[in-house]
C-alpha cells in the first residue's frame, strides 16, 4: 500500500513568488492535513481538509491557502513569499472511523527555501 | 488551547541505556495522544499511540502510558541502539472531535552512541 507522497520534495523560490505544493494521501484516505515545521516555532497545524471541504484552520496569515480534489488529493499553495516561510512542509493524511479520524500517517516533506 | 509539553533535548546516552522522554499535555477531556518518530531528511512516522486513559501503548520496544491523572504520556525504551538516533515528539488529538488536528510537542533530539 503506497504511503502519502508529496512533490516535489524541494524548491527554492524567490521573495514575493508563489508555490503550489502537491499531496496525494494514502488511497481511502479522504483527510489531507498540512502541517509547517521551522527550527524555531517546531510543528505548527495550518489547514485540514475533507471531501474536499476546508474542516479546520490554523492560525496563519491568508496567503496560505489550500483545496482538496475528489480523488482527495490536495494542494497547498504560498503567495507572496517571504523569507520566513522556508521550512519543511508536511502532509497528513487520515481515515474515519465512525465520523471520527484514525491516527495520521506523514508523508516525507517539501523542504521549501525561499531566497 | 490545547497544549504539549515535552523535555528538550538533546539527550544523549550510550548503546543499551534506558532512554525516557518526558510528555505532558494540557487539553479538555480525553484527548488521543501519540508519539511520532522523525529521522534525518524523513516525515513523522508514527511510533505508538494511546487513546483513553491507562492505555498502554507499544511498538519496538518503545512503551508509554496514557496517565490522565498526571496528565503525562512519557516514552520509553528499555535498551537503545543506535538506529533510534533521531528526534521524537509527542502529540496530541482532541477528544471526539471531528477532523484531525495535532498539536505537537517541541521535539527531543536523541543522540544514542555506541
Amino acid at each position: 500500500k503506497a504511503g502519502v507522497t508529496q512533490t516535489p520534495r524541494y524548491l527554492i523560490k524567490t521573495r514575493g513568488q508563489q508555490v503550489t505544493l502537491s499531496c496525494s494521501p494514502i488511497s481511502g484516505h479522504r483527510s489531507v492535513s498540512w502541517y509547517q515545521q521551522t527550527p524555531g516555532q517546531g510543528l505548527q497545524f495550518l489547514f485540514e481538509y475533507f471531501s474536499e471541504t476546508q474542516r479546520n484552520k490554523g492560525n496563519f496569515p491568508g496567503r496560505f491557502s489550500g483545496r482538496q480534489f475528489s480523488n482527495s488529493r490536495s494542494e497547498m499553495n504560498v503567495s507572496t513569499l517571504e523569507l520566513g516561510d522556508s521550512a519543511l512542509y508536511l502532509c497528513a493524511s487520515s481515515r474515519t472511523e465512525g465520523g471520527l479520524n484514525t491516527e495520521a500517517f506523514f508523508g516525507q516533506g517539501t523542504r521549501l527555501t525561499v531566497v | 488551547g490545547d497544549s504539549v509539553t515535552q523535555m528538550e533535548g538533546p539527550v544523549t546516552l550510550s548503546e543499551e541505556a534506558f532512554l525516557t522522554i518526558n510528555c505532558t499535555y494540557t487539553a479538555t477531556g480525553y484527548p488521543s495522544l501519540f508519539w511520532y518518530v522523525q529521522y534525518p531528511g524523513e516525515g513523522l512516522q508514527l511510533l505508538l499511540k494511546a487513546t483513553k486513559a491507562d492505555d498502554k501503548g507499544s511498538n519496538k520496544g518503545f512503551e508509554a502510558t496514557y496517565r490522565k491523572e498526571t496528565t503525562s504520556f512519557h516514552l520509553e525504551k528499555g535498551s537503545v541502539q543506535v538506529s533510534d538516533s533521531a528526534v521524537y515528539f509527542c502529540a496530541l488529538s482532541p477528544a471526539r472531535a471531528a477532523g484531525n488536528k495535532l498539536t505537537f510537542g517541541g521535539g527531543t533530539r536523541v543522540l544514542v552512541k555506541p
